[in-house]
Formats: C-alpha cells, structure tokens, sequence
C-alpha cells in the first residue's frame, strides 16, 4: 500500500481557503485517493474520493495531477467548525477489498 | 447515507476482564469490516479484517487470541478484548465497507463508512 505523507499541522483564519497537500510517490494503477475528517472522540468521516484530475462535492475540491504522485485537498471559506485532522489515504479499489492504512494526519486548527 | 453504529460508545473495566465491542451497518449489508485502535494523539491503526462467514485476517503485531473477531452476520462484527489491561485503553474504531452487487444500498467504490469509536478504559 502507498504510503503518504502530509504536513503535521496548519493553521487558518476563518474564511480563508485552507489547501493541504498530501504526497504519495508509490501510488498503484488501482489505488484511490481518499480523504477523511476526524474530530476528537470520533469516527472519521469521508470527505471526498478521486482517482486523477478534479473532484469537487459540496464540502471540498480534491485536486489530482497527472502523475497522481500528490494530490491536494481544498477546503474553501473553512469555519471554526472544521478544525479537525485530516487524512490523506490511498487504497486499492473496492473489488481489492478496501483497505486503507492511515498515516499521520494533518492536524488543521482554524482560529477566529 | 451508510451508518454504523458501535456499542458501548464508552467502557471502563477492571484489569483481567473481556470486553465486547460491537459494530453494526445499520442500513446496508457489509461483508468486509475493520477494525482500528487509535491512542491519544496519534492515527488509526488498523488491527484486523473481518469478512462474514470467515476467520478475521490480522495485521502483523496483533494477537489474534487477544482482539477476538466475529462476523457472524453481514450486518454485525464484534470484537472482544480478552482479559484487558490498562495498555489496552484507546479509542477502537470499525468501518464497514459495502460490497456493490449487494441488495439495500447505492455503490461507493472503496469509501468505508465509520463508526463512532468506542473509548475504552482499562483500570
């Protein structure tokens, strides 16, 4: 499984638009880029999944160059209600099984 | 959307005693759940692979005789911390990924959904 590696922290006003980049060099044919969000005390919750280019939901864009080596999660207009970690994480495809291994996390601390 | 669910949210128990933790999909028919172990401060660690029907497939470093795991149903998988001690307390988390093809739910290519952990207190 590709290992990657993200900042251990940042910090962000709110309003402000918050991009973490997360850096994963031996990403497979088959893995995707999955991103999740944990606040203390609780269960990550999916944020946004993508395979190459551009993906964008309600919550956040996910950015994918073409070498899929990195990719980039934006959060647009972060409030103090998105201080949380966040995880970067690439795993097979769901007809692999779906495991996913966790690296550190980014810790984001949005201050008013 | 996919909920699990986990019960007891919170335990604390004596040394040498087992606990069970359960994990349900609530909505949708899972036949792959994981369960993960998270200390203060640092990230998930995946413990083991449990598949309906099956033996539980561990991570290397986790003893299997320690972190009992059952999925005896494609909605329910337990995991028992036999005769716990106090470095066993952390944050146990499952997830359940759901198998496309399966009635009862939309495809999600390999999102797991999560539960909300269960805190675990060893004294």
């Amino acid at each position: 499984l590709a290992k990657t590696t993200q900042p251990i922290s940042m910090d962000s006003y709110e309003g402000q638009e918050v991009n973490i980049t997360c850096s994963h060099n031996n990403i497979a044919t088959n893995d995707y880029i999955t991103w999740y969000q944990q606040f203390p005390s609780q269960g990550p919750r999916f944020i946004i999944q993508g395979y190459k280019t551009k993906v964008t939901n309600e919550v956040a864009s996910l950015f994918i160059p073409a070498d899929r080596k990195s990719s980039t999660l934006s959060l647009p207009r972060v409030s103090l209600s998105d201080t949380a970690v966040y995880y970067c994480l690439v795993g097979e495809s769901h007809n692999q099984g779906g495991k996913l291994i966790f690296g550190q996390g980014t810790e984001l601390s949005v201050k008013p | 959307g996919a909920v699990v669910s986990q019960h007891p949210s919170r335990v604390i128990c004596k040394s040498g005693t087992s606990v069970k933790i359960e994990c349900r999909s609530l909505d949708f028919q899972a036949t792959t759940m994981f369960w993960y172990r998270q200390f203060p401060k640092q990230s998930l660690m995946l413990m083991a692979t449990s598949n309906e029907g099956s033996k539980a497939t561990y991570e290397q470093g986790v003893e299997k005789d320690k972190f009992l795991i059952n999925h005896a149903s494609l909605t329910l998988s337990t995991l028992t911390v036999t005769s716990a001690h106090p470095e066993d307390s952390s944050f146990y988390i499952c997830s359940a990924l759901e198998r496309p093809g399966l009635a009862g739910g939309p495809l999600s290519g390999n999102e797991q959904f999560f539960g909300p952990g269960t805190r675990l207190t060893v004294l």
